[in-house]
C-alpha cells in the first residue's frame, strides 16, 4: 500500500487551462502539505492543512486553491495556468508537531506539471 | 538572509571516503532539524533527524548540530555509489501565526565515484 499517493503523476497542458492534482494518505496523519519543487530542485512549502483546516498559506497566487475534504485527502486546483507553474508538486503528510511528534514528512511520488 | 542555506555543490567524493554536507539556518528558535535524501526523479525521504546539540549517529550517517552557531551537518562515512543523490537540509520554523513548517535548503548534490 502506498502511504501518500498523488494523481496524476504527469500533467502536460496549455497556458490558461485549469488543472487539479489529488492526494491521499493512509497513514492516519493529521497534517498534510503541498510543496513545489522548481527546475533548480528548490522545495518550497505552499500550503498546510491540519485536520481539514488551512494553517499555512505561503505567498502563493490565488490561482492556486487547495481543498481538504477530510484529513486523509488534500487536493490542489490551479486556475489559468502559466509557464512559471511548471514544476513538480509534492504532497506530504506528517503526524504534526509537538512534544511527541517530530514533524517528519512523508512525501508522495510527485506530480510533474508542464505548462506549454 | 535566507532561512536555510546549503552549499549547492556539486560535491564529488571517491568511494569509501567521508562526505561532509553543511547547512546553516536563520531562526534561533528552531528546535527540529532533518536531513532528507532525494534520488533523481524520486521524492525526498528522511534519513536523519536531530534535536539536541552534539552528534547523532545512525549506521554510516552522523548528524551534527550546533544551535549556538545555527549550524547542522551530515557526515556520510564509507561513501558508496548508492549514496549519490541530492541531500536536503530541513529546519522547523515557526510562522507568524504560530504554526510550524518545515523549510528546506536548496540541496547539495553528492556524487560518489567508484
Amino acid at each position: 500500500d502506498t502511504a501518500v499517493s498523488q494523481t496524476p503523476k504527469y500533467l502536460v497542458t496549455q497556458m490558461g487551462n485549469d488543472k487539479s492534482i489529488k492526494c491521499e494518505q493512509n497513514l492516519g496523519h493529521d497534517t498534510m502539505y503541498w510543496y513545489k519543487q522548481d527546475s533548480k530542485k528548490f522545495l518550497k512549502i505552499m500550503f498546510s492543512y491540519n485536520n481539514k483546516e488551512l494553517i499555512i498559506n505561503e505567498t502563493v497566487p490565488n490561482r492556486f486553491s487547495p481543498k481538504s475534504p477530510d484529513k486523509a485527502h488534500l487536493n490542489l486546483h490551479i486556475n489559468s495556468l502559466e509557464l512559471g507553474d511548471s514544476a513538480v508538486y509534492f504532497c506530504a503528510s506528517s503526524q504534526g508537531w509537538g512534544l511527541e511528534n517530530t514533524g517528519e514528512l512523508f512525501f508522495g511520488e510527485g506530480s510533474r506539471l508542464t505548462v506549454l | 538572509q535566507k532561512e536555510v542555506e546549503q552549499n549547492s555543490g556539486p560535491l564529488s567524493v571517491p568511494e569509501g571516503a567521508i562526505a561532509s554536507l553543511n547547512c546553516t539556518y536563520s531562526d534561533r528558535g528552531s528546535q527540529s532539524f532533518f536531513w532528507y535524501r532525494q534520488y533523481s526523479g524520486k521524492s525526498p525521504e528522511l534519513i536523519m533527524s536531530i534535536y539536541s546539540n552534539g552528534d547523532k549517529e545512525d549506521g554510516r550517517f552522523t548528524a551534527q548540530l550546533n544551535k549556538a552557531s545555527q549550524y547542522v551537518s551530515l557526515l556520510i562515512r564509507d561513501s558508496q555509489p548508492s549514496d549519490s543523490a541530492t541531500y536536503l537540509c530541513a529546519v522547523e520554523l515557526i510562522t507568524q501565526g504560530g504554526s510550524e513548517k518545515l523549510v528546506f535548503g536548496k540541496g547539495t548534490k553528492l556524487t560518489v565515484n567508484p
